[in-house]
């Protein structure tokens, strides 16, 4: 059974870094691209960042660029994203997502919060 | 960046409608579109790849459909567990986006 278990979410203070972890298990890891997709209280989804298979090519959103960083260890089974100078802007439910052969995103964790508030 | 705008923000329906969303690019995609269904609480659930192809263990009564810049998705009868909301979704080009959302609820 395919698992995606995130972890490392809490309350942060403005400016405040985190890492979040992506533990998978139940598929061979090692051979999917993966992402994160954030959704703020109440809102839509958004994209966030993207690696592919083998952790060499990586892609942000513009609102991310410059202070998230995606990375994942193969050998770990396990994606994460290096989240800093986080504003309140950064508010939200954060899932980690397999892609599909097409890119879409078929397995997706349950999700983890990260507030940042003073 | 590619603007998906999806229609109506609202769908009020009874059980056993037929449901018709509406998801439009500020560029074309050519089929490089999904969607997904979110019950609250959870985690989004691929129902549709690339406009038209369910995702496995999608029930028959939901079908994607359209190219380019205008796509629709169908539910011929809805069930009680269909009350969600949907997006769209493109994977055209960087930044991946998605549109804002269709609410479908019970009438």
């Amino acid at each position: 059974e395919v698992q995606l278990l995130e972890s490392g979410g809490g309350l942060v203070q403005p400016g405040g870094s985190l890492r979040l972890s992506c533990a998978a298990s139940g598929f061979t890891f090692s051979i999917y691209a993966m992402s994160w997709v954030r959704q703020a209280p109440g809102e839509g989804l958004e994209w966030v960042s993207t690696v592919t298979a083998d952790g060499n090519i990586t892609y942000y959103a513009d609102s991310v660029k410059g202070r998230f960083t995606i990375s994942r260890d193969n050998s770990k089974n396990t994606l994460s994203l290096q989240i800093t100078s986080l504003t309140t802007e950064d508010t939200a439910v954060y899932f980690c997502a397999r892609h599909d052969y097409s890119g879409c995103y078929d397995f997706w964790g349950q999700g983890i919060l990260v507030t940042v508030s003073s | 960046e590619i603007v998906l705008t999806q229609s109506p923000a609202t769908l009020s329906l009874s059980p056993g409608e037929r449901a018709t969303l509406s998801c439009r690019a500020s560029q074309s995609v050519t089929t490089y579109l999904a969607w997904y269904q979110q019950k609250p609480g959870q985690a989004p659930r691929l129902l549709i790849s690339d406009a038209s192809n369910r995702a496995t263990g999608i029930p028959g009564r939901f079908s994607g459909s359209g190219s380019g810049t205008d796509f629709t998705l169908t539910i011929s009868s809805l069930e009680p567990e269909d009350f969600a909301v949907y997006y769209c979704k493109q994977r055209s080009d960087w930044p991946r986006t998605f549109g804002q959302g269709t609410k479908v609820e019970m009438k």
